[in-house]
């Protein structure tokens, strides 16, 4: 089946250092969703790329989707320790309406 | 609008035993999705449902059932309980349907400790 993967796993920074992960799924993906989970809480919906080299920001979170739809990146630029959480990234499988996650990277920050 | 909630929030269980755990979806929301999460696992998807049926199934032992409701609070439930199931669950609600987005809202999940 579908498999999405996420590196690094871990990801530890000095607070103000920038921040990258990254996904990559074995197949093409229709879209690509990115989910925010603080520590003790619930997944959090950050945002969804559809199109092919897609570039979308939020302050200081940029978000990219590669040519092939087969890759993604998060960067947090500058980071906060308010970013301190496991960042997901989620693809949906071909022909169903089934999410499949990446193991996530969890970013500790310090202050 | 109130958020995804889900019940109970904790649970303790012994092997052997079963358990029912409940999710109401945002208020307009037909699309509730059923999670596991584990430290080694991650994410894990169980199923899905809308209005009231089953659209997609993971890969997980026929022990983990769910349904939905017509007001589209849904229920799943685990049989015969093994140390493994130890894990935090997690429901997704969304809009479902032609047009709507991909975007889930998801609950603060129902821990799940098995002894």
């Amino acid at each position: 089946g579908q498999q999405v993967m996420q590196i690094p796993q871990y990801q530890h920074v000095q607070e103000g250092e920038d921040f990258t992960t990254y996904c990559n799924s074995s197949t093409t993906l229709s879209n690509i969703q990115w989910y925010k989970q603080r520590p003790g809480g619930h997944p959090v919906f950050l945002i969804q790329l559809v199109k092919s080299g897609e570039v979308k920001k939020q302050k200081r979170l940029t978000f990219q989707f590669g040519e092939a739809k087969k890759n993604s990146s998060l960067h947090i630029t500058a980071t906060q320790t308010t970013d301190v959480g496991t960042y997901f990234c989620a693809g949906p499988e071909r022909g169903a309406q089934k999410l499949v996650f990446g193991q996530g990277t969890r970013l500790t920050i310090n202050p | 609008k109130a958020g995804v909630t889900q019940t109970p929030r904790y649970l303790i269980k012994t092997r052997g035993q079963q358990v029912t755990l409940s999710c109401s979806p945002i208020s307009g929301h037909r699309s509730v999705s059923w999670y596991q999460q584990t430290p080694g696992q991650g994410l894990q998807f169980l199923f899905e449902y809308f209005s009231e049926t089953q659209r997609n199934k993971g890969n997980f032992p026929g022990r983990f059932s769910g349904r939905q409701f017509s007001n589209s609070r849904s229920e799943m439930n685990v049989s015969t309980l093994e140390l493994g199931d130890s894990a935090l669950y997690l429901c997704a609600s969304r809009r479902g349907g032609t047009g709507s987005t991909n975007e889930q809202f998801f609950g603060p999940g129902t821990r799940l400790t098995v002894l």
